[in-house]
C-alpha cells in the first residue's frame, strides 16, 4: 500500500463549481499535512498546510483533516480556470511523502 | 530574497555517464530534500538533510546515487553510470526546519536527459 494515495483523475468542473480534491494516508503517526499545486511543467508550490483536525480555511481553499479516518482534503470553492492544474498531497513526517496528485480541469 | 537554485536547468547525458546535480537553498533553511519526478507522477522522495547530515536516505535507489552537503548549504546530487531509466526531472526543496513540520519550497528542478 501506498503511503499516500490520491485519485490520478482527471477530475474536470465547471467554472464557478466547487472542486473535492482528495488523499488518503498509511502512517497514523503523520502530524502535519500539506497540499501543493503544479502547473505543468513547473515546480509544485504550497496551497496550505493543516496539522490539526477539522477545517482551515484560507480564501478559496478549505482544508480538512480527519486523522481518525486518515484522510485530508482541499475544497477550492468559485473553482476558475486558473486553478487548473495538479493538486499534491504530502504527509510531513521526517521526510516529506507526496502522493501521485490529481489533475484538475476548471472548464470555462 | 532569493528562491531555491537548482544548476543546470537541463542536462542531457550519454548512458553510462556520471553527472552532478547542483541545489543552492533558501538562506537560512536547514532542511534540502532531493526529488525525482517522472511524467504524469508526483515527486519521488530521495534524500533529507538536515544540516551536513543525511538525516534519510532511504529514497535512494541504488548505490549509483549519491548526494552530499558538506557545508550545510548547497547540495550536489551525483549520478553514476546513468541509465535511461534515470531521465526525469530532479527537483531540490528547503524548507525552514525540517522534521516534516515546515512546508517546502522548491527549485524549478533539472531536467536530466539519458540518451
Amino acid at each position: 500500500q501506498k503511503e499516500v494515495e490520491q485519485n490520478s483523475g482527471p477530475l474536470s468542473v465547471p467554472e464557478g463549481a466547487i472542486a473535492s480534491l482528495n488523499c488518503t494516508y498509511s502512517d497514523r503517526g503523520s502530524q502535519s499535512f500539506f497540499w501543493y499545486r503544479q502547473y505543468s511543467g513547473k515546480s509544485p508550490e504550497l496551497i496550505m498546510f493543516i496539522y490539526s483536525n477539522g477545517d482551515k480555511e484560507d480564501g478559496r481553499f478549505t482544508a480538512q483533516l480527519n486523522k481518525a479516518s486518515q484522510y485530508v482534503s482541499l475544497l477550492i470553492r468559485d473553482s476558475q480556470p486558473s486553478d487548473s492544474a495538479t493538486y499534491l498531497c504530502a504527509l510531513g513526517n521526517n521526510d516529506m511523502r507526496f502522493g501521485a496528485g490529481t489533475r484538475l480541469t476548471v472548464k470555462p | 530574497g532569493a528562491g531555491v537554485s537548482q544548476t543546470p536547468s537541463n542536462k542531457v547525458t550519454e548512458k553510462g555517464k556520471y553527472v552532478e546535480l547542483r541545489c543552492d537553498p533558501i538562506s537560512g533553511h536547514t532542511a534540502l530534500y532531493w526529488y525525482r519526478q517522472s511524467l504524469g507522477q508526483g515527486p519521488e522522495f530521495l534524500i533529507y538533510f538536515q544540516g551536513t547530515g543525511a538525516a534519510d536516505d532511504s529514497g535512494l535507489p541504488n548505490d549509483r546515487f549519491f548526494a552530499v552537503r558538506p557545508e550545510g548549504s548547497v547540495s550536489t546530487l551525483k549520478i553514476q553510470r546513468t541509465e535511461r531509466g534515470d531521465s526525469a526531472v530532479y527537483l531540490c526543496a528547503s524548507s525552514r526546519n525540517g522534521g516534516g513540520g515546515s512546508p517546502l519550497h522548491f527549485g524549478n528542478g533539472t531536467r536530466l536527459t539519458v540518451t
